[in-house]
């Protein structure tokens, strides 16, 4: 079965700096990987995905999300954090056979920038 | 004209008794999902239809059932609440047949079990 791990619970980082949120996948055949972030007592929002192509994807908000098949992750990046990113990411990817996708989602990371 | 709208917002109800989430979506989506989120913050499917049609149904009891009258609404009963059934529950609607398609959530209905 498809698997997504983010290792950190928690990445903290100073305003201006860049960002990494980590995610490692586990897959058969071809992956389909998003990110989607979270705010406080919000739902869920899409940043961004890989579906093919170019392994720079880029995404909303200034994030971009690098694809590495030898070292099967999609690390979440952004060259300059503010304040606002502060938030929890979750790395998903889709699972099941065609006429029943879902999507797995990992156990997400909380991100704080620090003023 | 909220893409994918939930209600109630939030939900607070004795153990034993019975309760129903609404989940409508005006994006034009064939599919939707109930998400459970724990307190833990850990994200898993429940549910998925496609078109009216149940096509994913995980390890749920069967105390939850999920009804769908229609491609833009999915609705959420459970029976019998339980202590351990308190959670965020998500609403999400997408396209199935566009490959790696994202997913819309909804704002979430947080329910606790007294």
């Amino acid at each position: 079965a498809q698997s997504v791990a983010q290792p950190e619970d928690q990445v903290n980082v100073a305003e201006g700096n860049p960002l990494t949120v980590k995610c490692t996948y586990s897959v058969s055949g071809n992956p389909y990987l998003f990110w989607y972030v979270q705010y406080p007592n919000r739902g869920l929002q899409f940043l961004l995905k890989y579906i093919t192509g170019d392994n720079l994807v880029k995404g909303s908000y200034g994030f971009e999300a690098e694809f590495n098949k030898s070292q099967t992750s999609f690390h979440l990046k952004k060259p300059s954090a503010l304040v606002s990113d502060s938030a929890l990411y979750f790395c998903a990817v889709r699972d099941g056979p065609s006429g029943t996708y879902k999507y797995i989602f990992g156990t997400g990371t909380r991100l704080k920038v620090l003023a | 004209d909220t893409a994918v709208s939930q209600t109630p917002k939030y939900l607070v109800t004795q153990m034993g008794n019975d309760k129903s989430i609404k989940c409508e979506q005006n994006l034009g989506h064939d599919t939707m999902y109930w998400y459970k989120q724990d307190s833990k913050k850990f994200l898993k499917i429940m549910f998925s239809y496609n078109n009216k049609e149940l096509i994913i149904n995980e390890t749920v009891p069967n105390r939850f059932s999920p009804k769908s009258p229609d491609k833009a609404h999915l609705n959420l009963h459970i029976n019998s609440l339980e202590l351990g059934d308190s959670a965020v529950y998500f609403c999400a609607s997408g396209l199935l047949g566009v490959a790696g398609n994202e997913q819309f959530f909804g704002p979430g209905t947080r329910l606790t079990v007294l």
